[in-house]
């Protein structure tokens, strides 16, 4: 399996202009998560998914960023409008249905810069 | 809720030394615990992991010893080498209602020749 595939691998946009990261989780796997990471916050858990279907999204910061998974084998992370505070790295994960002693694999991660 | 606590870094040590990486957590059930490494540019990667108490971790000369009665899962390793350099993450998973996945906030190692 070729792992958890992100892209893209850095993206740069403008201040106003909308953001879509993209998210190819290992196939079987169930479960997906969305992190975020800063150097003043570390790593946040965003939101994730369970068969598709959001289970948490306390930790999205606000109304502009949405996620979905229409499909098991694809996810998306928007952010519209961008902002140059949510300049960071941005890591999906994924791991199977098998619970609590289950690791998750993560992708490389987006490299966001808003400017 | 679930949490995990590291020691902050930087930590710079000499190639050779012993590492020990702190970690505690609270947990309101009972989660299995992981140690991941980030080397620059690069995602996570799984470490170690231990799913229930007094179980050792090990993993490239690492090891962390899950601790129910300090809550600990400190890291060790007795002889750092200078590719060792990264950002190591404690975490946890709770395996119940929620099933999340919490790290804590990363700790940066500096291994020098």
């Amino acid at each position: 399996d070729a792992g958890v595939i992100q892209s893209p691998r850095h993206e740069v946009t403008e201040m106003g202009q909308e953001v879509t990261l993209r998210c190819k989780p290992i196939s079987g796997h169930d479960y997906l998560f969305w992190y975020r990471q800063t150097m003043m916050r570390g790593l946040e858990l965003l939101i994730y998914f369970n068969n598709n279907v959001p289970i948490d999204d306390s930790g999205m910061p606000e109304d502009r960023f949405s996620a979905k998974m229409p499909n098991a084998s694809f996810s998306t992370l928007k952010i519209q409008p961008s902002e140059p505070r949510d300049s960071a790295v941005y890591f999906c994960a994924s791991s199977s249905v098998m619970g609590r002693n289950t690791e998750a694999f993560f992708g490389q991660g987006t490299r966001l810069t808003v400017v | 809720g679930d949490s995990v606590t590291q020691m902050e870094g930087p930590v710079t040590l000499s190639e050779e030394a012993f590492l020990t990486i702190n970690c505690t957590y609270t947990a309101t059930g009972y989660p299995s615990l992981f140690w991941y490494v980030q080397y620059p540019g690069e995602g996570l990667q799984l470490l170690l992991k231990a799913t229930k108490a007094d179980d050792k971790g090990s993993n490239k000369g690492f090891e962390a010893t899950y601790r129910k009665e300090t809550t600990s899962f400190h890291l060790e390793k007795g002889s750092v080498q200078v590719s060792d350099s990264a950002v190591y993450f404690c975490a946890l998973r709770d395996g119940g209602a929620t099933n999340k996945l919490i790290f804590g906030t990363g700790t940066l190692l500096a291994v020098q020749p």
